[in-house]
């Protein structure tokens, strides 16, 4: 199984809402990223987890806040978003952070912030 | 700067024809290169995985090759059909930063 999950499909929420994204993978993946992708733009990496620790973030405003609460499991958490942050979040996962690692993504969440 | 490009960024072929994407990258010091096809809005498929130890790797109808030394990678696709009608992206892992950096995307459409 190369499969992994994201929840909610579609989201819509005012800049004054905090609402979260969930990413999940039961592929055994000790490495999880989340990826930002705005229309015709290829995806942008936000923030790599390695071991259920956070080691890269991309410079990523606070508005958005990730957790990896286990292995399987990798939330963004958002609070305070702008009109700009309206776009398809992606959450990708791979063996561990090796450089040689294939990374499998999943469908996505599509945000808008109205 | 390491950048990946993709040309051209949209292409039209009829159904049958057997096709090539390009990929070029600035840095040949390269740990993988992969493909990918993402339907609109859409998740990103993985297609192929080529090591920079490798020369081509194959899935079906699907062959990619890569070149190191003139910082190039073709995905060819043969005998095309209208479900391969997507956006194929290639994303190279550098040397460095090892973060995966993609290329802008070919947008295929094959006609029936």
């Amino acid at each position: 199984d190369t499969e992994v999950t994201q929840t909610p499909k579609h989201l819509v929420m005012g800049m004054t809402n905090k609402k979260s994204l969930k990413c999940e993978q039961h592929m055994g993946h000790r490495a999880m990223y989340w990826y930002k992708q705005k229309a015709k733009k290829p995806p942008e990496l936000m923030f790599v987890y390695s071991y259920e620790k956070l080691s890269i973030n991309e410079s990523v405003p606070s508005r958005f806040s990730p957790e990896c609460p286990n292995s399987s499991l990798l939330n963004l958490h958002l609070h305070a978003l702008q009109p700009e942050d309206s776009a398809l979040y992606l959450c990708a996962s791979s063996q561990d952070r090796g450089q040689m690692n294939e990374q499998y993504f999943g469908p996505g969440t599509r945000l808008t912030v109205t | 700067k390491q950048e990946v490009t993709q040309i051209p960024a949209a292409l039209s072929v009829p159904e049958g024809e057997n096709l090539v994407l390009n990929c070029s990258f600035t840095d040949s010091a390269i740990y993988n290169l992969q493909w990918f096809r993402q339907d609109p809005g859409k998740g990103l498929t993985s297609l192929l995985l080529i090591q920079s130890s490798q020369r081509e790797q194959t899935s079906g109808r699907l062959n990619a090759s890569l070149d190191k030394s003139s910082g190039r990678s073709t995905l060819y696709i043969a005998a095309s059909q209208p479900g391969d009608s997507a956006t194929y992206l290639c994303a190279v892992r550098f040397f460095g930063t090892g973060k995966l950096i993609f290329g802008q995307g070919t947008t295929l459409q094959v006609k029936p």
